[in-house]
């Protein structure tokens, strides 16, 4: 069925450190992809998307880009920040309002 | 922005109480979901509505139901509370599109004594 892997956590990293969360799917189809980020004490906001082959979808420093011939959505930052810390949640919906998302990775920046 | 506002951030209740979780969304979103939340399990799908007065399933809906009867308003109804459904709980609402991204509200962390 369909699914989302991303890497376990916790992300350990020193500030400005570069950073990837790998994220892989499966799926029907050519999914629309999601990053979610859930700060401390609160629910989860739209990091960034891509909805179709080789888009990228950036936002506040991060990157994701859609590679349809590894099923993947990676996450990237190139120097993080100590506001960065938050759980990460891969997603993706195809042809349906119902978003499957990855366990979550958390990201821990000292 | 969209805003999604759950009724309460913090709950605690006895096994075998009725439990109403209130979600309020006020953007005219058509679809409102209720999912929960756990470590090492990420979000799972409790059920979801499409439209007033109508509901499905999400993947776990065993010991809840739901009520829509407002577009605006989603309610998630935990008919006997059980000591497993100590969870967080958060409501999201999204427009048509499928690739409408969910907007989602703070949760509402629920502990069964």
């Amino acid at each position: 069925g369909d699914s989302v892997t991303q890497m376990e956590g916790p992300v350990t990293l020193s500030e400005e450190a570069f950073l990837t969360i790998n994220c892989t799917y499966t799926a029907t189809g050519y999914p629309s992809l999601f990053w979610y980020v859930q700060y401390p004490g609160e629910g989860l906001q739209l990091l960034l998307k891509a909805t179709k082959a080789d888009d990228k979808g950036s936002n506040k420093g991060f990157e994701a880009t859609y590679r349809k011939e590894t099923t993947s959505f990676h996450l990237e930052k190139g120097s993080v920040q100590v506001s960065d810390s938050a759980v990460y949640f891969c997603a993706h919906s195809y042809n349906t309002d119902k978003l499957i998302f990855g366990t979550g990775t958390r990201l821990q920046v000292f | 922005d969209v805003k999604v506002t759950q009724s309460s951030r913090y709950l605690v209740k006895r096994t075998g109480e009725k439990v109403f979780l209130e979600c309020v969304q006020d953007m005219d979103h058509e679809n409102m979901f209720w999912y929960r939340q756990d470590p090492g399990l990420g979000l799972r799908l409790i059920y979801f509505s499409y439209d007033v007065k109508m509901k499905e399933k999400g993947d776990i809906p065993e010991g809840y139901s739901v009520s829509r009867e407002k577009k605006e308003r989603f309610s998630l109804i935990l008919e006997s509370a059980s000591t497993n459904q100590t969870s967080m709980y958060l409501c999201a609402s999204k427009g048509i599109a499928y690739n409408s991204p969910l907007h989602f509200g703070n949760g509402t962390r629920l502990t069964v004594t």
